[in-house]
């Protein structure tokens, strides 16, 4: 079935320092979100890229899909404590609807 | 806003027994979808419905089924709850789109199977 694979797993960063997720798909994507989810919470949508090579920004967030659309990053800068949390890609294999998330990167942030 | 709410935020069970989950989303969306989420695991997709009626087995749909008779209603049903089965159960919905579109949450059950 299809797969999607996040490192790391874990990442504790100095507050200031840059963070970088990597998302990667068994199967090619036709689109893929990513999400934030803070302890205890639940995941709310961050962003969604659909083309291949497409970069979007959100402020110290930068997002990349990649060429193939079979994987993505999530980048970082200048890290806060309001960045804390578990940070999930979630892709739509081409020609279902069906989300499968990847299985998180936990983000804690020393201040 | 889209909203989608779950029944209950902490739910504990016996064994054997049937569970009840609820989610119902509130804009319209013809996709729902139920999740279970374990550390180390991440989320996992139980069953996802693109329409009323319909449903769809995810990746992890043993010991579970499904029902959804109102567009907006998507029911999560363990028949015979297992201590295997504790953990953070997750809705979302979505509206239909091969090309995707964003998934809004629920807050999240968490359940205890003793």
């Amino acid at each position: 079935g299809q797969q999607v694979m996040q490192i790391p797993q874990y990442q504790h960063v100095q507050e200031g320092e840059d963070f970088t997720t990597y998302c990667n798909s068994s199967t090619t994507l036709s689109n893929i979100q990513w999400y934030k989810q803070r302890p205890g919470g639940h995941p709310v949508f961050l962003i969604q890229l659909v083309k291949s090579g497409e970069v979007k920004k959100q402020k110290r967030l930068t997002f990349q899909f990649g060429e193939a659309k079979k994987n993505s990053s999530l980048h970082i800068t200048a890290t806060q404590t309001t960045d804390v949390g578990t940070y999930f890609c979630a892709g739509t294999a081409s020609g279902t609807y069906k989300y499968i998330f990847g299985t998180g990167t936990r983000l804690k942030v020393l201040a | 806003d889209v909203k989608v709410t779950q029944s209950s935020r902490y739910l504990v069970k016996r064994t054997g027994e049937k569970v009840f989950l609820e989610c119902v989303q509130d804009m319209d969306h013809e996709n729902m979808f139920w999740y279970r989420q374990d550390p180390g695991l991440g989320l996992r997709l139980i069953y996802f419905s693109y329409d009323v009626k319909m449903k769809e087995k995810g990746d992890i749909p043993e010991g579970y089924s499904v029902s959804r008779e109102k567009k907006e209603r998507f029911s999560l049903i363990l028949e015979s709850a297992s201590t295997n089965q504790t953990s953070m159960y997750l809705c979302a919905s979505s509206l239909s789109s091969l090309a995707g579109s964003s998934g809004f949450f629920g807050p999240g059950t968490r359940l205890t199977v003793l």
